[in-house]
């Protein structure tokens, strides 16, 4: 199976700051990457597929990129709603797998 | 609008057996793979099992092979997870999920999730 590897596992930010959470797997993914956004007792929300592409009605200060095995999503400008805990997921190949999740918290 | 709605999940003891149920409504269920995530308390989620949109093609995780049975029923828009020989490291929020129509693997709709707890 494929791993995911993500980091950090949390951070703490501002209102205005830009994040970043990086994603590595175990082996070439292409582009075969997806970004969740999961809050307290809700479901995952799908932001962000191909790496890069953002999901229709997802905010564009949500960014996505790189391709093989290094990703990246950055929230460029941190508000409110954005404290979450956001997942990376690769859909390669079977079975697939899930990054163990970054909580970003309120400073 | 797209609507999931999970239920049959509740408390059942190690060795014990659940169904659940995924309630499908607002898209043409037949065109699409469904799947069932998993997340245990406090931990992160867990790819279950798929199914395409005619039943072709069905994949388990390791975890649960052997143990579970995806099934649906394109005439009634429903998803099922057949669940036996339960384990408490089964114990977690189980979400139904649609899969793209291409490519396999990626979530686009979620429901809200049934809890299975698995305790004697």
């Amino acid at each position: 199976a494929i791993r995911i590897t993500q980091s950090p596992s949390s951070l703490s930010a501002s209102t205005g700051d830009r994040v970043t959470i990086t994603c590595r797997a175990s082996q070439g993914i292409s582009s075969y990457l997806a970004w969740y956004q999961q809050k307290p007792g809700k479901a995952p929300k799908l932001l962000i597929y191909a790496a890069s592409t953002l999901q229709s009605g997802v905010p564009s200060r949500f960014s996505g990129s790189g391709s093989g095995t290094d990703f990246t999503l950055t929230i460029s400008c941190l508000q409110s709603e954005d404290f979450a805990t956001y997942y990376c997921q690769q859909y390669y190949s079977y079975p697939w797998t899930f990054g163990q999740g970054t909580k970003v918290e309120i400073k | 609008e797209v609507q999931l709605v999970e239920s049959g999940g509740g408390l059942v003891k190690p060795g014990g057996s659940l169904r659940l149920s995924c309630a499908a409504s607002g898209f043409t269920f037949s065109s699409y793979s469904m799947n069932w995530v998993r997340q245990a308390p406090g931990k992160g989620l867990e790819w279950v099992s798929s199914i395409s949109s005619s039943s072709s093609y069905i994949y388990y995780a390791d975890s649960v092979k052997g143990r579970f049975t995806i099934s649906r029923d394109n005439a009634k828009n429903s998803l099922y997870l057949q669940m036996n020989s339960l384990r408490a490291e089964d114990t977690a929020v189980y979400y139904c999920a649609r899969g793209v129509v291409s490519p396999n693997g990626l979530f686009d709709y979620w429901g809200q999730g049934t809890l299975v707890t698995v305790s004697s």
